[in-house]
This record gives structure tokens, C-alpha cells and sequence, in this order.
């Protein structure tokens, strides 16, 4: 089977710093991918995508980097603020089904 | 606003007893899903539809059954032979389905057993 996990499950940054959520991958064939953002109780919510022709992709205060050499997805996110307290995790798929990474929980210390 | 609404939001379900979970959208997306999600562990696909009357097993289907008689519904009916229905339902729908396409998502869910 897939194998989708977070190198880090737990992760606390303080509010107005840099946090980088980490992922990995086992299927080479993967070619597209997928961070999710989920707060408590809540369904997930599409951050950002990328596919597996680029190497990184921005958003608003977010950036996804692409490792395809090593099987390795990132997040960053610029200037953590309290509302990005949440689970974060990672999607991937070879074109016929999502695998979903288990996640890593962000606290953000005001 | 467009988007996926599941409904309840708790439910419990008592032995020996079937329950469904609605799931509607008006995306106007032709794919949706159902996933499964506990604690520790990422979703798991139960069934999916990539279009109407259509529907197909995914990873953990057993003890769950489904239908697609019109594009914007999916209604999951967890039935008493899911010996361990407790958890977090969530739906999900896609423009298409195999193409690459985010998957996004309904609220969820959760089920518990009385």
C-alpha cells in the first residue's frame, strides 16, 4: 500500500515566525500533490497543490517545495499567525486515488 | 456560496442498526467520495463515484454502501454489519475524478454508537 507520512507530528512555533511541515512519499509514480489544512471538528481545507512537473509553488503566505529525488513534500508558512493553529497534512496521488498523510499538529505560541 | 454540506454533524447509532450520512453539493462536481478518518491515521476511501449511478468499492468498503441517483448527493448508509463504525465521516467531491483534480470537503461527520 501507499505510505504517506509526517516526519514531525507535533510542531509549536512562535507567532510571527517561519514553520516548515515536512512530508514524505513512497510512490515514485505520484505526480501530483496536495496540503490540507484541518482545525478541530472541521472537514479539511485545500491549502495548495503542486504537480510533480514543478519544484515549488506560492500562495498567499504559503509555499510548497517538491523533492521528487527523495520522495519529499514541504510546507512553508511565512509569519505563523494563531489562526494557523491546526493539522496539517499531505495528499498524494498517482492519478487514481488520494493517499493522505496522517498529519502534524501546528500550535502557534502568541 | 457553493460547497458541500454533510449533515448530521453527530450521530449515533444503536446495535444492530443501519444510519445514513447525507452528503450534497453544489459544486457541480461530477466526482465525490467518502472517506473514513480515526485518530492517528489518514483517511481512508470507502466508496467513490466518479459519476451518477455509478459507484465503486475503495480501500475499506465492507460493513458500508452507497448511492449516486443524482449528481449533487451522495448519502453513505453505515449498516450493523460495521462491527467498528466509530469515527470522523467526511465527504468529498472533485470536478472529476482520476484527473488530477483537489479533492475538497465537507464539515464531516461523527459517528459514535450508543
Amino acid at each position: 500500500g501507499e505510505s504517506v507520512g509526517l516526519h514531525l507530528p507535533t510542531l509549536s512555533v512562535q507567532e510571527g515566525d517561519n514553520s516548515i511541515i515536512n512530508c514524505a512519499y513512497s510512490n515514485s509514480a505520484s505526480d501530483y500533490f496536495i496540503w490540507y489544512k484541518q482545525e478541530s471538528g472541521k472537514g479539511p481545507q485545500f491549502i495548495i497543490d503542486i504537480r510533480s512537473n514543478m519544484d515549488k509553488r506560492q500562495g498567499q503566505r504559503v509555499t510548497v517545495l517538491l523533492n521528487k529525488t527523495v520522495k519529499h513534500l514541504s510546507l512553508q508558512i511565512a509569519a505563523t499567525q494563531p489562526g494557523d493553529s491546526a493539522v496539517y497534512f499531505c495528499a498524494e496521488t498517482p492519478g487514481n486515488q488520494f493517499y493522505f498523510g496522517t498529519g502534524t499538529s501546528l500550535t502557534v505560541i502568541p | 456560496d457553493g460547497g458541500i454540506t454533510q449533515s448530521p454533524k453527530y450521530l449515533f447509532r444503536k446495535e444492530g442498526q443501519n444510519v445514513t450520512l447525507s452528503c450534497e453539493q453544489n459544486l457541480n462536481h461530477d466526482a465525490m467520495y467518502w472517506y473514513r478518518q480515526d485518530p492517528g491515521q489518514g483517511l481512508r476511501l470507502i466508496y467513490y463515484s466518479q459519476i451518477v449511478n455509478d459507484f465503486q468499492k475503495g480501500d475499506i468498503a465492507e460493513g458500508y454502501s452507497v448511492s449516486r441517483e443524482k449528481k449533487e448527493s451522495f448519502p453513505l448508509t453505515v449498516t450493523s454489519a460495521q462491527k467498528n463504525p466509530t469515527a470522523f465521516y467526511l465527504c468529498a467531491s472533485s470536478i472529476a475524478g482520476g484527473n488530477n483534480q483537489p479533492q475538497h470537503f465537507g464539515d464531516g461527520t461523527r459517528l459514535s454508537i450508543l
